[in-house]
């Protein structure tokens, strides 16, 4: 079974500066999917981030960029500029590329404070 | 607006008792999802369903119960076989394909006194 980790249970970091957020994973496949959520104080889960397992470009999204190491199984999130509005709990996701519905498997959360 | 409704928002009930929580998605999606979210512990997986009339247990099933009778509707019931129940519980649904977004329901705190 896929397993995901986030080794960080809380960050800070301070207005306009950049963070990382950690994220390992482990899987027999070669072909997935990794995703990152974002859940404000509202708790609404939102997505922020995906990336495909086969592509060696690393996504970006505006301030959020990922960086993924494929052989080292490693999936990190970074803000850059941090804003007031981006003090969340983070979560990394995994779902294995096939035909069907499967769910996406989640990391317990690095809540990110963001101090002015 | 499209987007996937859950109700109550905060939901209390005594100890022993039954409880099903409702789930309600008008985005077309066939698969639907139940998590559960407790501090520290991320998003477990209690039951999900790629189909109507078919579903399949996640991590953590045991003490929960769930229907597909409708595509739009996923109901979970907690029931008094669940040792554990107070805790947010999270709906999701998505359509067909592994890169497409999972797109989540604001939640419901349920209490259990």
């Amino acid at each position: 079974a896929q397993t995901v980790t986030q080794s960080q249970p809380e960050m800070s970091v301070q207005e306009a500066e950049t963070v990382t957020l950690s994220c390992t994973y482990d899987t027999s496949e070669s072909d997935y999917y990794l995703f990152w959520y974002k859940q404000p104080p509202s708790r609404q889960m939102i997505l922020v981030i995906r990336q495909e397992a086969y592509k060696q470009q690393n996504a970006t999204e505006n301030r959020f960029s990922v960086n993924f190491q494929k052989a080292a199984k490693s999936f990190s999130l970074k803000i850059s500029d941090s804003q007031l509005g981006d003090a969340a709990m983070y979560f990394c996701a995994y779902r294995t590329r096939n035909s069907g519905n499967t769910p996406l498997v989640f990391g317990k959360g690095t809540r990110l404070s963001v101090i002015a | 607006d499209g987007g996937i409704t859950q109700s109550p928002k905060y939901l209390f009930r005594k100890e022993g008792q039954n409880v099903t929580l409702s789930c309600e998605q008008n985005l077309n999606h066939d698969a639907m999802y139940w998590y559960r979210q407790d501090p520290g512990q991320g998003l477990r997986l209690i039951y999900y369903s790629q189909i109507v009339n078919d579903f399949q247990k996640g991590d953590i099933a045991e003490g929960y119960s769930v229907s597909r009778e409708k595509k739009e509707s996923f109901p979970l019931t907690v029931t008094s076989a669940q040792k554990n129940p107070t805790a947010f519980y999270l709906c999701a649904s998505r359509v067909d394909g592994s890169y497409n977004e999972q797109f989540f329901g604001p939640g419901t705190r349920l209490t259990v006194l």
